[in-house]
C-alpha cells in the first residue's frame, strides 16, 4: 500500500466551471476526512466519512460542494460553479476507528482563474 | 481566539541550533499531532501524542495535558528541517483534526 493517494495533484480551472477531486485512502482505513488549506493558514475541516456514510459536514461546505464515498473506499469531492475563493489546497486524510493517527495525501491544489 | 495557537509565527535559525516550537490549545482533546509540510507538498505526521514525551531521531515532542500545551523540539537543526510545522488536535467522537496556522521554519546553513 502506497498510502493516501489524491488526484489530480494540481487543477487550474476557470471561474464557474465544475471540478472533481478523488481520494484513495489506505485500504483498511474506514475513516476519511477532507480538509481545505488556504495560503498561510492551517487546514480546516470540511467533511468526514465513516465507511460510506457522511457523518459530519462543516459549515464551510456550502451547497456548491458535495462529497461522496459510495463504496466506503475512495471518495470524491466536487465543487460546482467554482469561485476564486475556492482556490486552495484540498487535503484528504484517512484513519481507522480506534486509532486517532491520521495519514494524509499529497493534496490537490486548486487554482480558480 | 483560535482553538489551537502556535508560536512563534515564523522562525529562522542557524544550522546546529536547538529549536522549540510551541502549541497551546483551548479544547478537550484525545490526542495531538505534530505535522510537517514542505512547500507544495503534502503533510507528514511526525508525532501523535496523548501524554508525556516522544522522541524520534533529532525530534522530541512533549505534551502537558493539564496545561493544554505541547512543544516540538529539534536538536542540531539542519537546513533540510526547513518546512512548515503544524500542530493539530484530535477532538470529538469523529476524531477530526483542528489545526494551528503552522510555523514556517527556515534553517540557514
Amino acid at each position: 500500500d502506497t498510502g493516501v493517494s489524491q488526484n489530480p495533484r494540481h487543477k487550474i480551472t476557470k471561474r464557474g466551471q465544475n471540478v472533481t477531486f478523488r481520494c484513495d485512502p489506505i485500504s483498511e482505513h474506514n475513516r476519511l476526512y477532507w480538509y481545505r488549506q488556504t495560503l498561510g493558514q492551517g487546514p480546516e475541516f470540511l467533511t468526514y466519512f465513516q465507511n460510506e456514510a457522511q457523518l459530519e459536514k462543516s459549515r464551510l461546505l456550502s451547497d456548491r460542494f458535495s462529497a461522496e464515498r459510495p463504496k466506503g473506499s475512495f471518495s470524491t469531492l466536487e465543487i460546482q460553479r467554482t469561485e476564486q475563493g475556492d482556490s486552495a489546497m484540498y487535503l484528504c486524510a484517512s484513519s481507522r476507528t480506534g486509532n486517532t493517527e491520521a495519514f494524509f495525501g499529497q493534496g490537490t491544489r486548486l487554482t480558480v482563474v | 481566539k483560535n482553538e489551537v495557537e502556535q508560536s512563534p509565527q515564523n522562525l529562522t535559525a542557524q544550522e546546529g541550533e536547538f529549536i522549540t516550537i510551541n502549541c497551546s490549545y483551548s479544547v478537550g482533546i484525545s490526542a495531538l499531532h505534530w505535522l510537517q509540510q514542505h512547500p507544495g507538498g503534502g503533510i507528514v505526521s511526525l508525532f501523535m501524542l496523548s501524554s508525556g514525551k516522544k522522541k524520534h531521531g533529532r525530534l522530541i515532542a512533549t505534551i502537558n495535558i493539564q496545561e493544554k500545551h505541547s512543544s516540538l523540539h529539534i536538536t542540531a537543526s539542519h537546513p533540510r528541517d526547513s518546512a512548515v510545522y503544524i500542530c493539530a488536535v484530535v477532538t470529538g467522537a469523529n476524531s477530526k483534526l483542528t489545526f494551528g496556522k503552522g510555523i514556517t521554519l527556515s534553517v540557514r546553513p
